[in-house]
């Protein structure tokens, strides 16, 4: 069975610095999409960048991308320019075969200003 | 966000109470979820519909009891629950079930068993 591991519960950074948050993942696919979301207090759960495993290319959406290591089964999330809207917890998750998303446990990013 | 309407957004419930969670989406999806988040634990999936059948249910007890009557409304019926029931109940919908499909989620009912 699939597993997301989030090595980091809690994690911050300066404002305007960057961070970048751990996942790896145990799989014996070869074809999978990862995800991270991002749910900020008392706030919806938004989806933040996706990456689909058969693409070389590291996924990028302004200032967040991915460092996608497949051999090494991590998936980390880089963001650039920290602003305080970025204080959340943030999810990587694992989409398997069988229409379930496999969750990591989160990790709370707080912003200093 | 509106595109995913949960309510209630608190629920206060004795053990013996029964009670029902809705959620509407207006996005068109034909998917739609259940999750329960506890804290410091991942989401756990309990039910996935798509186009209005059942296809997912992660060994969930039968005090939760799922009910999709079209693809834009989707309600979880509570009954006789315990108190480690008490937890974040998420809804989401996703254009359809295939594990590339971003989710998308509702702000959440707040469940609470006394």
């Amino acid at each position: 069975a699939q597993t997301v591991t989030q090595s980091q519960p809690e994690m911050s950074v300066q404002e305007a610095e960057t961070v970048t948050l751990s996942c790896t993942y145990d799989t014996s696919e070869s074809d999978y999409y990862l995800f991270w979301y991002k749910q900020p207090p008392s706030r919806q759960m938004i989806l933040v960048i996706r990456q689909e495993a058969y693409k070389q290319q590291n996924a990028t959406e302004n200032r967040f991308s991915v460092n996608f290591q497949k051999a090494a089964k991590s998936f980390s999330l880089k963001i650039s320019d920290s602003q305080l809207g970025d204080a959340a917890m943030y999810f990587c998750a694992y989409g398997d075969s069988n229409y379930q998303l496999i969750w990591g446990a989160g990790t709370k990013l707080i912003i200093k200003p | 966000e509106t595109g995913v309407t949960q309510t209630p957004r608190h629920l206060v419930m004795g053990m013996t109470n029964k009670k029902s969670l809705k959620c509407e989406q207006h996005l068109g999806h034909n998917a739609m979820y259940w999750y329960k988040q506890s804290a410091k634990k991942p989401l756990e999936l309990m039910f996935v519909y798509s186009l209005e059948e059942r296809v997912e249910n992660n060994s969930v007890p039968s005090r939760f009891s799922p009910e999709c009557p079209n693809s834009s409304h989707l309600f979880l019926h509570l009954h006789t629950l315990q108190p480690e029931d008490s937890a974040l109940y998420l809804c989401a919908s996703s254009q359809d079930s295939g594990r590339d499909q971003p989710q998308h989620f509702g702000d959440g009912t707040r469940l609470s068993i006394l």
